[in-house]
């Protein structure tokens, strides 16, 4: 089945730790997307790309990186300079102009 | 102001009645627009995308756009206790082959028995 899968579901950071999320579709969309939720909230954007090896920084890119090498794959590391990390992440990924669909979402939490 | 508004609600309709969800933007230029569905603890889930003024339907749903009000409406007829839910209202920014979009906050919905 296509889809987009994002790993582990649950995360956990120590202090000054860096921890990369993980995001993979197999829906040969061009375009992928990062957003995060914090309760009782819309989505942010964190980071978005249209193609290979290029990728744009959202509303609230700081303390976050992200790569695109492959298609297939856009990773989220949040840096220990994000300094409040707990949220619900999503990963998105869309074709052309449609509509964007989402992964099931990584949460985070800080130890 | 913010970009795309919603009233958080919670919104309360008995089950069967029509469930009216608004959502206002400020971009003039526009031109997609989207209700996602997002139970607690889950990702957003597309349930209707409108690009012209007018109405469309989808089963029990249907959107309403007027551009020249910049607003977006939901409706959702026959109400049932699985669609007790927050209704996300997006407005794409397009931004080159990427679909940018704009988030509203959310409107909680509930469907009483």
């Amino acid at each position: 089945d296509g889809g987009i899968t994002q790993s582990p579901k649950y995360l956990f950071r120590k202090e000054g730790q860096n921890v990369t999320l993980s995001c993979e579709q197999n829906l040969n969309h061009d375009a992928m997307y990062w957003y995060r939720q914090d309760p009782g909230q819309g989505l942010r954007l964190i980071y978005y790309s249209q193609i290979v090896n290029d990728f744009q920084k959202g509303d609230i890119a700081e303390g976050y990186s992200v790569s695109r090498e492959k298609k297939e794959s856009f990773p989220l590391t949040v840096t220990s300079a994000q300094k409040n990390p707990t949220a619900f992440y999503l990963c998105a990924s869309s074709i052309d102009s449609r509509p964007q669909h989402f992964g099931d979402g990584t949460r985070l939490s800080i130890l | 102001q913010k970009e795309v508004e919603q009233n958080s609600g919670p919104l309360s309709v008995p089950e069967g009645a029509i469930a009216s969800l608004n959502c206002t933007y400020s971009d003039r230029v526009s031109q997609s627009f989207f209700w996602y569905r997002q139970y607690s603890g889950k990702s957003p889930e597309l349930i209707m995308s409108i690009y012209s003024n007018g109405d469309k339907e989808d089963g029990r749903f249907t959107a309403q756009l007027n551009k020249a009000s910049q607003y977006v409406s939901l409706l959702i007829r026959d109400s049932q206790p699985s669609d007790s839910a927050t209704y996300l209202c997006a407005v794409n920014a397009k931004a080159g082959t990427a679909s940018k979009l704009t988030f509203g906050t959310g409107t909680r919905l509930q469907v009483t028995l």
